[in-house]
């Protein structure tokens, strides 16, 4: 079974600064996906990235971007000039590429990083 | 984002009650997702529905039933629920078998189990 990991429960920031959020996660698998969800205080989770794992370039989306270590089973969350509205709960995500099964589609989740932007 | 709609969005009911929570994706998707995430525990798979298969999750109560009428639309049924039940349910949908693995999700129902 996979197993994601984010070690850091709290992180705070100053606005317009950059702050990058560490997950490291477990598989025997070679084809998978990894996410970046955020959870603002809505409630609502908002897609942030995603990254192909047969993909060696890094992910970016604007002021977000991730540094993908496939032999290290790293995938850590860059935001760079942070904003007010980045404010929120962040998690990571692994999910198989395979097709064999329910199990295999699910999205497994870490526990959460809860970011701070301070004005 | 109206991609994918959970109503309602907040549930109070007792023990002995019965619900439901709907879930609807205007997505064109063909898997959908029930998660449940309590506090200070990462979000949980109940089930998942693929090209009318299901999955259920070995752990999920029996006083949990899902059911997918059609690809746009996922219930979750409630009865005879615990307070330990109490949590935000989220659904999410999918495009399987493409090249779009990514989940939407809807905004959730806080359910609150008295």
């Amino acid at each position: 079974a996979q197993t994601v990991t984010q070690s850091q429960p709290e992180m705070s920031v100053q606005e317009a600064e950059t702050v990058t959020l560490s997950c490291t996660y477990d598989t025997s698998e070679s084809d998978y996906y990894l996410f970046w969800y955020k959870q603002p205080p809505s409630r609502q989770m908002i897609l942030v990235i995603r990254q192909e794992a047969y993909k060696q370039q890094n992910a970016t989306e604007n002021r977000f971007s991730v540094n993908f270590q496939k032999a290290a089973k790293s995938f850590s969350l860059k935001i760079s000039d942070s904003q007010l509205g980045d404010a929120a709960m962040y998690f990571c995500a692994y999910r198989s590429a395979g097709w064999s099964s329910g199990s295999a589609r699910q999205l497994t989740f870490g526990s959460g990083t809860q970011l701070t932007v301070l004005p | 984002e109206t991609g994918v709609t959970q109503t309602p969005r907040h549930l109070v009911m007792g023990m002995t009650n019965k619900k439901s929570l709907k879930c609807e994706q205007h997505l064109g998707h063909n898997a959908m997702y029930w998660y449940k995430q309590s506090a200070k525990k990462p979000l949980e798979l109940m089930f998942v529905y693929n090209f009318k298969e299901q999955t259920e999750n070995n752990s999920v109560p029996s006083r949990f039933s899902p059911e997918c009428p059609n690809s746009s639309h996922l219930f979750l049924h409630l009865h005879t629920l615990q307070p330990e039940d109490s949590a935000l349910y989220l659904c999410a949908s999918s495009q399987e078998r493409g090249n779009q693995e990514t989940q939407y999700f809807g905004p959730g129902t806080r359910l609150l189990v008295l």
